[in-house]
């Protein structure tokens, strides 16, 4: 069982369509982060929430954590071939100091 | 550059042979991650270490597999009597100290085992 489920595992989209990524667990995190990967790279960071129920955003993409702080949605906007990519979530549990990867949302926009 | 370095980039190997990877963090970051990573899956935790400390290992981990960072900045994997299952991406990364302070991660070296 994966402490942090991402759903969709795959989406696939055309240019200019918005998606929604959510990331999922059953345990409260300290923060939360998400990460973009492209192949043959390592992840690179996107960005940290910390408050449950903060809002960031990042140009034309929107992160949320949820109030509980145990879930978190990432929302893209007008989506452009560049967003190609793994999304990945993470995160520190309350009780622990390991970063825990989800499985990754593997987005791909078509032009 | 300052970024995450790693090397070698690739390696082939042959069943039952020992592989060593290196990883080169950050120089002012005192914590140091491995990861591991299979093709369109999320990296899992194998161990980190707060300067020379390796203060958490995996069950992943098993007993063929070693980490050091002996002098709290490089850090060296060894996987003794490789396993088919142990290809994969190894992915090293860098941080501050703080459950808060994000991740730089390197390029990863990709192992294949024959």
């Amino acid at each position: 069982t994966q402490l942090l489920e991402q759903s969709p595992q795959f989406l696939s989209i055309q240019e200019g369509e918005n998606l929604t990524v959510y990331c999922n667990s059953s345990s409260v995190f300290s923060s939360l982060q998400w990460y973009r990967q492209e192949p043959g790279e390592g992840p690179v960071l996107l960005v940290t929430v910390v408050t449950g129920g903060e809002v960031k955003k990042l140009k034309r993409l929107t992160f949320q954590f949820g109030d509980a702080r145990k879930d978190s949605s990432l929302h893209i906007t007008a989506a452009q071939p560049g967003d190609t990519g793994l999304y990945l979530c993470a995160g520190v549990e309350t009780s622990g100091s390991r970063l825990t990867f989800g499985e990754g949302t593997q987005l791909t926009v078509n032009p | 550059d300052t970024g995450v370095s790693q090397n070698p980039r690739h390696k082939i190997t042959k069943r039952g042979q020992n592989v060593t990877f290196r990883c080169d963090p950050i120089s002012e970051h005192n914590r140091l991650y491995w990861y591991r990573q299979t093709l369109g899956q999320g990296p899992e935790f194998l161990t980190y270490f707060q300067n020379e400390a390796q203060l958490e290992k995996s069950r992943l981990l098993s007993d063929r597999f070693s980490a050091e960072r002996p002098k709290g900045s490089f850090s060296t994997l060894e996987i003794q009597r490789t396993e088919q299952g142990d290809s994969a991406m190894y992915l090293c990364a860098s941080s501050f100290r703080g459950n808060r302070s994000p991740l730089h991660f390197g390029n990863g070296t990709r192992l294949t085992v024959t």
